[in-house]
């Protein structure tokens, strides 16, 4: 299957500061990525849609100047949590579709981020 | 109501079973149906991606899919210790392409 990374693989930052974690597409292109939350024993929740080349699509609930995604290349996404607050503490995980079967999503290993 | 139901178990099993993972949704635009399996502190891996109703097999697994009753299911045949998990399924289809909507996901321990 195809393979997305994820970097780094575990943040721990003080209240307030600023975290960039980043999801690459390792062996194709993919001009959308998709950022998910995962709190402890619940499952993926869509955050937003990174586009390629445009601004992302939000979720209903998610705060966009909060968590800003930019997606600078064909095989990069990067997601932003500003102002962190112990209440972002979580598993962030990104996936991508491969070409021509959108639905099919690979998801990279996550990023862990605990806010002090 | 959740668009996908999961029972989150947890499901424990001798080594050797064939464990049966399911889950209902209730959007009838849904057409592609995945399950995922994460081990802890992981992210998800794809195990089965299927299109529409029936059956596909790959290796001890298969995924089964009746739309008419909006039921997807994965068994496991041969069931390993390295099978415990977290598995989830997944939905996908409609207006909302590459999107996708997950269960709660079932923990699963296959135990020697």
């Amino acid at each position: 299957g195809a393979v997305v990374s994820q970097h780094p693989s575990w943040v721990i930052c003080k209240s307030g500061t600023s975290v960039k974690i980043e999801c690459r597409s390792l062996d194709f292109q993919a001009t959308t990525m998709f950022w998910y939350r995962q709190f402890p024993k619940q499952s993926l929740m869509l955050m937003a849609t990174s586009n390629e080349g445009s601004k992302a699509t939000y979720e209903q609930g998610v705060e966009k100047d909060k968590f800003l995604i930019n997606h600078a290349s064909l095989t990069l996404s990067t997601l932003t949590v500003t102002s962190a607050h112990p209440e972002d503490s979580s598993f962030y995980i990104c996936s991508a579709p491969t070409s021509g079967r959108g639905n099919e999503q690979f998801f990279g290993p996550g990023t862990r981020l605990t806010v002090l | 109501q959740k668009e996908v139901e999961q029972d989150p178990g947890p499901l424990s099993v001798p080594e050797g079973a064939i464990v049966s993972l399911n889950c209902t949704y209730s959007n009838s635009a849904f057409q592609y149906f995945m399950w995922y399996r994460q081990y802890s502190r992981k992210g998800p891996e794809l195990l089965m991606y299927t299109y529409s109703s029936g059956n596909k097999e790959d290796g001890r697994f298969t995924a089964q899919v009746d739309k008419s009753s909006k039921y997807i299911s994965l068994f496991i045949r041969d069931s390993q210790p390295s099978d415990s998990a977290t598995y989830l399924c997944a939905t996908a289809g409609g207006t909302s392409y590459g999107k996708l909507t997950f269960g709660q996901g079932t923990i699963l321990t296959v135990h020697p």
